[in-house]
């Protein structure tokens, strides 16, 4: 089992859809949570954190995280063309631990 | 404020030879991890240093080694290039052993 698994997709939405992307992590001493983005040759972009249970919004992007199911996904609303990239999935469990990246999630939003 | 920044922006090398990559970190940070970046797969976590000393190595053989000085910047070393060793190298800063990390541009070697 990965530590941090995402689906590779691609996932298709049409323009002003709402994505969702998900990820399940197996270490339940995890405790932050990433997403970056990561266009096409070049590096990854943080998008957002979080820590507690629950939903974390900004702007048109909203964090969820589950730590009793081990899952965390982002939804992206109102996508546009340019949110087209891979979605990177990260945890750490805090204290000095290594993050751990999931393989990423392609997104492909048609205008 | 100064993001990460790394260098070269490209390499080239051949098996058998050894490399340097460089990296700043952003103002204020203490704590540098390398990736490595293989195509279509998620980061892989080399190392990370923290206030000059090596805090957790993932799975990678010892010809990988790094340094971080005292103005917290950062190298990662390769000695006895593989082809597998072509990805792209990324380098992040954080201002504490668990905070966000954030990235540089990474280095794209290739290894002939």
């Amino acid at each position: 089992q990965k530590e941090v698994e995402q689906n590779s997709g691609p996932l298709s939405v049409p323009e002003g859809a709402i994505a969702s992307l998900n990820c399940t992590y197996s270490d339940r001493g995890s405790q932050s949570f990433f997403w970056y983005r990561q266009y096409s040759g070049k590096s990854p972009e943080l998008i957002m954190f979080i820590y507690s249970n629950g939903d974390k919004e900004d702007g048109r992007f909203t964090a969820q995280l589950n730590k009793a199911s081990q899952y965390v996904s982002l939804l992206i609303r109102d996508s546009q063309p340019s949110d087209s990239a891979t979605y990177l999935c990260a945890v750490n469990k805090g204290g000095g631990f290594k993050t751990i990246f999931g393989a990423g999630t392609r997104l492909f939003v048609k205008a | 404020e100064t993001g990460v920044t790394q260098s070269p922006t490209h390499l080239i090398k051949t098996r058998g030879q050894q490399v340097t990559l460089r990296c700043s970190s952003q103002s204020g940070h203490n704590t540098v991890s390398w990736y490595q970046q293989a195509l279509g797969q998620g980061p892989q976590f080399i190392f990370q240093y923290y206030r000059e000393e090596e805090n957790g190595r993932g799975n990678f053989p010892p010809r990988f080694s790094g340094l971080q000085f005292p103005n917290y910047s950062s190298e990662l070393n390769v000695n006895a290039l593989e082809l597998d060793d072509s990805a792209l190298y990324l380098c992040a800063s954080s201002l504490g052993l668990a905070d966000t990390q954030y990235f540089g541009p990474g280095t794209r070697l290739t290894v002939l």
